[in-house]
């Protein structure tokens, strides 16, 4: 089983629509949780950190289940620039000391259309 | 201010050769993370130093690789006899300190090519 499992995608939506992304990690013990956009052919950029209670940023919501241990991202009035692939990101930790090593998911790809 | 650099952005080698790959980090960020990314799947952490130590190097898939960090800045990522395996895009990454809760910056990354 992969340590951090997400939507195998494609997603292929018009604009305007309202897409959501989920994931699902294996280590309990996980600490920091993100979700992470990667233009092709580009370094992946932090998009949003996401909490326990759920957080928002303008058309994007994340949200965190650590009982379920699951994590899902919302995109709302999809853009054409919204276009990415979207990664899931979880820092284990070691110890229990909280370092950056982050585990990512394999990505889901989105394409948002006129 | 300027980001993440990596050298080279491209570098095609043959199978069995030795390459270097380069990072400079953003300047006072003092964790520095190689990641590496095969198509179509997400980035792979291969090592974290922190400082001029490598923190954590259980990423590194054998010891043909091996990176440095000798000042706490720069950080070299080397690889032996290099395989057709090792074909992928080199990330680096660093943050202001090695907490896992910091955003971390991605440089543009090295594709490395092993033909």
């Amino acid at each position: 089983r992969k340590e951090v499992e997400q939507d195998p995608g494609p997603f292929n939506v018009p604009e305007g629509a309202t897409v959501a992304f989920n994931c699902t990690y294996s280590n309990s013990a996980s600490q920091s949780f993100f979700w992470y956009r990667q233009d092709c052919r580009k370094e992946p950029k932090l998009l949003m950190s996401v909490y326990s209670s759920g957080n928002e940023d303008g058309r994007f919501t994340a949200q965190l289940n650590r009982a379920s241990q699951y994590i899902s991202l919302l995109i709302r009035d999809s853009k054409l620039s919204d276009s990415a692939t979207y990664l899931c990101v979880v820092n284990e930790g070691a110890g229990g000391t909280s370092y950056g090593k982050l585990t990512f998911g394999q990505g889901t790809i989105l394409t948002v259309h006129p | 201010g300027a980001g993440v650099s990596q050298t080279p952005s491209n570098k095609v080698t043959e199978k069995g050769k030795y390459v270097e790959l380069r990072c400079d980090p953003i300047s006072g960020h003092t964790a520095l993370y190689w990641y590496r990314q095969s198509l179509g799947q997400g980035p792979e952490f291969l090592i974290y130093f922190q400082g001029t130590g490598a923190a954590d190097d259980s990423g590194l898939p054998n010891d043909r690789f091996f990176a440095v960090r000798p000042e706490g800045s720069v950080s070299t990522l080397k690889i032996q006899r290099t395989e057709r395996g090792d074909s992928a895009v080199y990330l680096c990454a660093s943050s202001s300190t090695g907490q896992g809760k910091n955003e971390q910056f991605f440089g543009p990354g090295t594709r490395l090519t092993v033909l």
